[in-house]
Parts: structure tokens; C-alpha cells; sequence
């Protein structure tokens, strides 16, 4: 089975912190995503990356930065928390190539608080 | 405009009906859609995709595609309990874009 594991289930941090949110996925996918569900909102897009050391945007990457230096790792990076970035945020990973391209298998979220 | 939209919630149906789930989406190039279930306090799950216009039946499940009309539906047919759960609906445009959800819930 595809595993997406997610360093942090819970995470309260300050006003101005840095903060890194991790995820490592063990199927040797190209692409891994990180989006920010909100009540009300869905799924939305933050950044996303085909390859080693490549990134896009998203939807709204305002406010956060990635890393991807391995292919199995993919994090985001909150330069300077704030408020309005308290949300759940999932991270995913899929196939190129062969298999359902769109079927994203996410990690169980990361619970972020700042106060 | 929200590039998926989805009908609003919640949606209630007594157990053994038909549940049925709308999607629209805004981008003509997108080329395949994706119905996923999340539970509460769980993680997004893919229960179809579909890329052809018509239907996709999957058990209980069937996906209907309209391009033309850029709608995208599912049904649930005999709902069970099991089935209360969040839907949602994503395009597949370079990037998936979600819909902001439809929360089921099948009254026993």
C-alpha cells in the first residue's frame, strides 16, 4: 500500500514563528502536492512539484515555500506564521505516467494552530 | 469564479434512496474528473474517476460526464449509513483543482 506519512498530526505555533511541515511518501512517485483544506473552502492548491528540485504554484502560495531535495520527500515551509494560515494541511503524492493520473494518496493531515 | 463548483450541502437521504451529487467546472481543458469521499477527521479517498462523456458505474456508484455541458454528477445508489461521508469533486487541468464538498448523510 502507498504510504504518505506526515511528520506532525498537531502543531501550535506563534505569531512570526518559522515552520516546517514534512512528508515523505515510499512508492517512488514523481509528483507530490501540498494543498490547505479549510471549512467551507475544499482543497486548495498551495504548491506542488513534478521532480526533484522542482516546484510550481498552486493556488495560493502566498505566504509559503517548499523543498523537495529528494523524491520522496516534500516539505512547506511557513517563512513567518500567521493567523490567517491556521488550517489543516494535506499533503499528497501520484503517478505520471501509468496508473489514474489525478488519484492522489494523501497523508492524514497536519493540524496547524497559530496564535 | 471557483474553477469546481459543487452543489450545496448537506445533502440527507434516508437510507436505501438515491443520493445524487452535482459538479461543475469552469476550465474547458479539463480532460478527466475525480469523485473522492473523505470522512470526518480522515483523509480524502478517490471512489471514481471518469474521462469519457456518459457513465462510469462502479457498484453502487455511477459517474455521469456532460463536456458540453461541463457538468460532472455522481450517484449513490441504495445509500447505507457507511456512505455518510463528504464528496468531492476534482478536474484534472494540469493540476487538480477540488470543489469545496458535499456533506451525505443517509438517515438509518
Amino acid at each position: 500500500d502507498v504510504k504518505v506519512t506526515q511528520s506532525s498530526r498537531y502543531l501550535v505555533k506563534r505569531t512570526g514563528e518559522k515552520v516546517f511541515l514534512e512528508c515523505v511518501q515510499d512508492m517512488d512517485h514523481e509528483n507530490m502536492f501540498w494543498y490547505r483544506q479549510d471549512p467551507g473552502l475544499g482543497l486548495r492548491l498551495i504548491y506542488f512539484s513534478y521532480d526533484v528540485k522542482m516546484k510550481e504554484k498552486g493556488d495560493i502560495p502566498e505566504g509559503y515555500s517548499v523543498s523537495r531535495e529528494k523524491k520522496e520527500r516534500f516539505s512547506l515551509i511557513l517563512e513567518s506564521a500567521s493567523t490567517n494560515q491556521t488550517s489543516m494541511y494535506l499533503c499528497a503524492s501520484s503517478l505520471i505516467g501509468t496508473g489514474v493520473v489525478g488519484e492522489l494518496f494523501f497523508g492524514e493531515g497536519s493540524r496547524l494552530t497559530v496564535l | 469564479q471557483k474553477e469546481v463548483e459543487q452543489n450545496s450541502g448537506p445533502l440527507s437521504v434516508p437510507e436505501g434512496a438515491i443520493a445524487s451529487l452535482n459538479c461543475t467546472y469552469s476550465d474547458r481543458g479539463s480532460q478527466s474528473f475525480f469523485w473522492y469521499r473523505q470522512y470526518s477527521g480522515k483523509s480524502p479517498e478517490l471512489i471514481m474517476f471518469i474521462y469519457s462523456n456518459g457513465d462510469k458505474e462502479d457498484g453502487r456508484f455511477t459517474a455521469q460526464l456532460n463536456k458540453a455541458s461541463q457538468y460532472v454528477s455522481l450517484l449513490i445508489r441504495d445509500s447505507q449509513p457507511s456512505d455518510s461521508a463528504t464528496y468531492l469533486c476534482a478536474a484534472n487541468d494540469y493540476k487538480l483543482s477540488f470543489g469545496a464538498g458535499t456533506t451525505v448523510t443517509v438517515r438509518a
